[in-house]
């Protein structure tokens, strides 16, 4: 069974970091890209960014590029969001979300979320 | 970036209904458009991808389709489970874009 699941997720002052994590089971984690996507509350999802097979490629939403990095390690099935920076808009659940194939951009499985609260 | 519209916004509707959910792309995207459902407080659930593919494990009931700019879901008869938020998804040019949902309520 597939599954994806989110950890590191709480609170932070704006101008803060935090690093999301995602471990990935149930499928060969280094066949796929991996992606983050927020959802604000109350509203509706935004993705974030997301990561090649083998990290060599990264691609961001412009409201996070210079701030947010993504990473990851195929050896540990795991993959990262270290966020810097923070601004109370970056508050959200951060979903973990996988494609299932090269050209195909779109979501097959999710985790659960972390929620991400950014305030003083 | 592509901007993705979906309408209505809220739909009311019975169970055994048949609804339409329509999402239309700024520019074309020939069939790169997925769909998701949403509940309160849970992830999302992938539903169809390349317009027109069900996922599986998807009921039958559920089908998309459309190519270019124009797309839609239809769910065949309404069950109480499908009462929920869905959303469109373009993956045809970065940066990946959400419509902003459609909300499905009992009435």
């Amino acid at each position: 069974e597939v599954q994806l699941v989110e950890s590191g997720g709480g609170l932070v002052q704006p101008g803060g970091s935090l690093r999301l994590s995602c471990a990935g089971s149930g499928f060969t984690f280094s066949a796929h890209w991996m992606n983050w996507v927020r959802q604000a509350p109350g509203k509706g999802l935004e993705w974030v960014a997301n990561i090649r097979q083998d990290g060599s490629v990264t691609h961001y939403v412009d409201s996070v590029k210079g701030r947010f990095t993504i990473s990851r390690d195929n050896a540990d099935n795991s993959c990262y969001l270290q966020m810097n920076s923070l601004r109370a808009e970056d508050t959200a659940v951060y979903f973990c979300a996988r494609h299932p194939g090269d050209n195909q951009a779109y979501f097959d499985y999710w985790g659960q979320g972390a929620l991400v609260t950014v305030s003083s | 970036d592509i901007q993705m519209t979906q309408s209505p916004p809220s739909l009311s509707a019975s169970v055994g209904d048949r609804v339409t959910i329509s999402c239309r792309a700024s520019q074309g995207i020939r069939n790169h458009l997925a769909w998701y459902q949403q509940k309160p407080g849970k992830a999302p659930r992938s539903l169809i991808y390349a317009a027109s593919s069900v996922l599986s494990g998807v009921p039958s009931r559920f089908s998309g389709s459309g190519s270019g700019t124009d797309f839609t879901l239809t769910i065949s008869s309404l069950q109480p489970a499908d009462f929920a938020i869905y959303y469109c998804q373009q993956y045809d040019l970065y940066p990946i874009t959400f419509g902003q949902g459609t909300r499905l309520e009992i009435k």
